[in-house]
């Protein structure tokens, strides 16, 4: 079974523009969640989607939007890039197995605005 | 809200030893799981361990061991005869049973010596 895919692995942008990351969950998972990572916050939440709908969203600017396919594959975006928007953006996906089903991460892509 | 904290950003353990990485946690309710994610330098999420809060029985996984202390809202994770292979970054990570949301504590970096 693939694991969760995220392309892609790398990316740099310049201040301003506008990014677009992609993931693809395990199949058969219809969650999708995304997280920013940056050293010393660790992991911060940004959205969950749950069958093309936005279930949960933490506490990020408007800048940050995403949107789920039919085929569960997710897509996250950023416009107006800051230099603070340099991470590690996580993406990870849970099946319908319970409450308590881990979480399966994807490797991330590391966004650096510059 | 819940808050999950780390307070050892770094830690070392020489090869077959044992050692300890810290939790503890802060929620109001009483339904949720915790988990233990490890993240190597291929930074891909790894889930070592999960505990259910309603069990008070302690989770295992091989060389990896849980101490819930659920008054306490502590949950430490002991890794027995490491191996350098457990050299990664581990992150403590809370979810309700209510929500979708994963919270994360900021990371222990752990070094295995050889």
């Amino acid at each position: 079974k693939a694991g969760v895919t995220q392309t892609p692995r790398y990316l740099i942008k310049t201040r301003g523009q506008q990014v677009t990351l992609s993931c693809s969950p395990i199949s058969g998972h219809r969650s999708v969640s995304w997280y920013q990572q940056t050293p010393g916050q660790g992991l911060q939440f940004l959205f969950e989607y749950f069958s093309e709908t936005q279930r949960n969203k933490g506490n990020f600017p408007g800048r940050f939007s995403g949107r789920q396919f039919s085929n569960s594959r997710s897509e996250m975006n950023v416009s107006t890039l800051e230099l603070g928007d340099s991470a590690l953006y996580l993406c990870a996906s849970r099946g319908d197995l319970g409450v308590g089903t881990e979480a399966f991460f994807g490797q991330g892509t590391r966004l650096t605005v510059v | 809200a819940q808050t999950v904290t780390q307070s050892q950003p770094e830690m070392s353990v020489q090869e077959a030893e044992t050692v300890t990485l810290s939790c503890t946690y802060d929620t109001s309710e009483s339904n949720y799981y915790l988990f233990w994610y490890k993240q190597p330098p291929s930074r891909q999420m790894i889930l070592v361990i999960r505990q259910e809060a309603y069990k008070q029985q302690n989770a295992t996984e091989n060389r990896f061991s849980v101490n819930f202390q659920k008054a306490a809202k502590s949950f430490s994770l002991k890794i027995s005869d490491s191996q350098l292979g457990d050299t990664a970054m581990y992150f403590c990570a809370f979810k309700s049973n209510t929500g979708n949301q994963f919270y994360f504590g900021t990371g222990t970096s752990l070094t295995v010596i050889p």
